[in-house]
C-alpha cells in the first residue's frame, strides 16, 4: 500500500513571499501521478498542480511549482508571491497510473497525507 | 459547465439512524469516488462508483453503500450511525481515471 507523508503540520509566510511544503511518499510502483490539493475554510478541495510520475521535468502552473525528486520519493510545492487568498491546509496525494480498462481493475483512489496548514501573515 | 455538487451542506443525526449523501458529478463525468475526511485529517478513500457499478472499496464496513446513476450521480448510504461517523464527507468526479474534482463537502454530525 501507498502511504503519503507531510512532515511540517503547519506553515507561515509573509505576503510576497515563497515557501516551500514537504511531501514524501512510499510505494514500489514506477507510475504513478501526485497531486496538490488546497483545502481552504470553505472546505472545497480545489486541485493545485499534478505531476506525471514518467515525466521529468516538474509542473508548474503560475506561481505554484513542484520539486519532483523520483529516486527521493519526494514531491514538495513552491508557492511563489505567496498571497493572502493562498491561505488554506495544503493536502499532498499519491494515485497509481492507469494500466487498462478501468473496470475491475481495482479503483484509482487517491492517497492523502495529513495536510499542511498555511497561513500567510500580512 | 456545472461542477461537483453534494447535498445536504450539513447534516446532525443521532447514533443509531441512517443516512443518505448526494452528489451530482461534473458535466462529461462518468466516475465518482467518495472520501470520509475526519476533523484535522487527510480524507480516506471509501469507495470509487464507475458506470453504477463499485469498482473499489477503502477499508470501510459494509454499512457505508453507495449507488450511481445513469445520470453518474450518486449517493452515498450510511446505516446503524456511530460517533466516530461524524467527518466531512467528500464526493469527487471524474473522466475515468482522470484527475478527480471534489465537491464543496457535506458535514455530517452524529449525536
Amino acid at each position: 500500500a501507498q502511504t503519503v507523508t507531510q512532515s511540517q503540520p503547519e506553515m507561515s509566510v509573509q505576503e510576497a513571499e515563497t515557501v516551500t511544503l514537504s511531501c514524501t511518499y512510499d510505494t514500489s510502483e514506477s507510475d504513478y501521478y501526485l497531486f496538490w490539493y488546497k483545502q481552504p475554510p470553505s472546505r472545497q478541495m480545489i486541485l493545485v498542480i499534478r505531476q506525471e510520475a514518467y515525466k521529468q521535468q516538474n509542473a508548474t502552473e503560475n506561481r505554484f511549482s513542484v520539486n519532483f525528486q523520483k529516486a527521493a520519493k519526494s514531491f514538495s510545492l513552491k508557492i511563489s508571491d505567496s498571497q493572502l487568498g493562498d491561505a488554506a491546509m495544503y493536502f499532498c496525494a499519491y494515485r497509481s497510473a492507469y494500466r487498462g480498462n478501468l473496470r475491475g481493475a481495482g479503483s484509482y483512489q487517491l492517497t492523502f497525507g495529513k495536510g499542511t496548514k498555511l497561513s500567510v501573515i500580512p | 459547465e456545472t461542477g461537483v455538487t453534494q447535498s445536504p451542506t450539513h447534516l446532525i443525526k443521532t447514533r443509531g439512524q441512517q443516512v443518505t449523501l448526494r452528489c451530482s458529478s461534473q458535466s462529461g463525468h462518468n466516475t465518482v469516488s467518495w472520501y470520509q475526511q475526519a476533523l484535522g485529517q487527510g480524507p480516506q478513500f471509501i469507495f470509487q462508483y464507475y458506470r453504477e457499478e463499485e469498482n473499489g472499496r477503502g477499508n470501510f464496513p459494509p454499512r457505508f453503500s453507495g449507488l450511481q446513476f445513469p445520470n453518474y450521480s450518486s449517493e452515498l448510504n450510511v446505516n446503524a450511525l456511530e460517533l466516530d461517523d461524524s467527518a466531512l464527507y467528500l464526493c469527487a468526479s471524474s473522466l475515468a481515471t482522470d484527475t478527480q474534482y471534489f465537491g464543496p463537502g457535506t458535514r455530517l454530525t452524529v449525536l
